[in-house]
């Protein structure tokens, strides 16, 4: 079975800190992806990852940054975080063409 | 531009009846499909997809859909729904002709069983 893993389940942040959010997948997929889950709007494309160090722009970048040194690992970043930033983050990874297969969840709540 | 709509927020239907989640689609070129579920506090997880082939797909959990290229539909049925069933459904559309990495998802319909 695909296994996606995410550092943390939930997570309590004070504004203007630096967060760092890891992903771990264990298929050797190509494709990772963040997004984040708000109620109301479904799952919104933060970036996504086509290979080792390769990283595109999702529909809602501003606030965040990526890196993905190893296939096997992506790293979301809140240079500075805001309370608009609380949220779920749903990090994903995928072989082409394929269905997604998704981590656990990040409940991230910036005070 | 790729759009998904599940036009219901919350579907409610009784154990032991059959369930429908509708949804429909936009995308330029030919689609990928797909339908996910999510449980309380847990990511999505994978039911069914179609990408080529017989227009009725079937999937995890007794789940079934049927694709219909002249509404753009791509609902989600069940024959008999039980109180497990309970959760958050997404669908989802991905354009296979541009070789587009993006996956868009509809807003969610919550789906709620009662005994």
């Amino acid at each position: 079975d695909v296994k996606v893993t995410q550092s943390s389940r939930y997570l309590v942040k004070r504004t203007g800190e630096k967060v760092f959010l890891e992903c771990v997948q264990d298929m050797d997929h190509e494709n990772m992806f963040w997004y984040r889950q708000d109620p109301g709007l479904g799952l919104r494309l933060i970036y996504f990852s086509y290979d080792v160090k390769m990283k595109e722009k999702g529909d809602i970048p501003e606030g965040y940054s990526v890196s993905r040194e190893k296939k096997e690992r992506f790293s979301l970043i809140l240079e500075s975080a805001s309370t608009n930033q609380t949220s779920m983050y749903l990090c994903a990874s995928r072989d082409r063409g394929r269905e997604q297969y998704f981590g656990p969840g990040t409940r991230l709540t910036v005070t | 531009a790729q759009s998904v709509a599940q036009p219901e927020d919350q579907v409610n239907v009784a154990e032991g009846n059959p369930l429908t989640v509708k949804c429909t689609y936009s995308v330029s070129g030919n689609p990928y499909l797909f339908w996910y579920v999510q449980y309380p506090n847990r990511g999505l997880q994978f039911l069914l997809k179609y990408i080529t082939g017989d227009n009725l797909v079937k999937g995890s959990y007794g789940f079934e859909a049927e694709f219909n290229k002249s509404q753009t539909s791509f609902h989600l049925k069940k024959p008999s729904a039980l109180v497990s069933d309970s959760a958050l459904y997404f669908c989802a559309v991905r354009d296979s002709d541009t070789g587009g990495f993006k996956t868009i998802f509809g807003a969610g319909t919550r789906l709620f069983v009662k005994a």
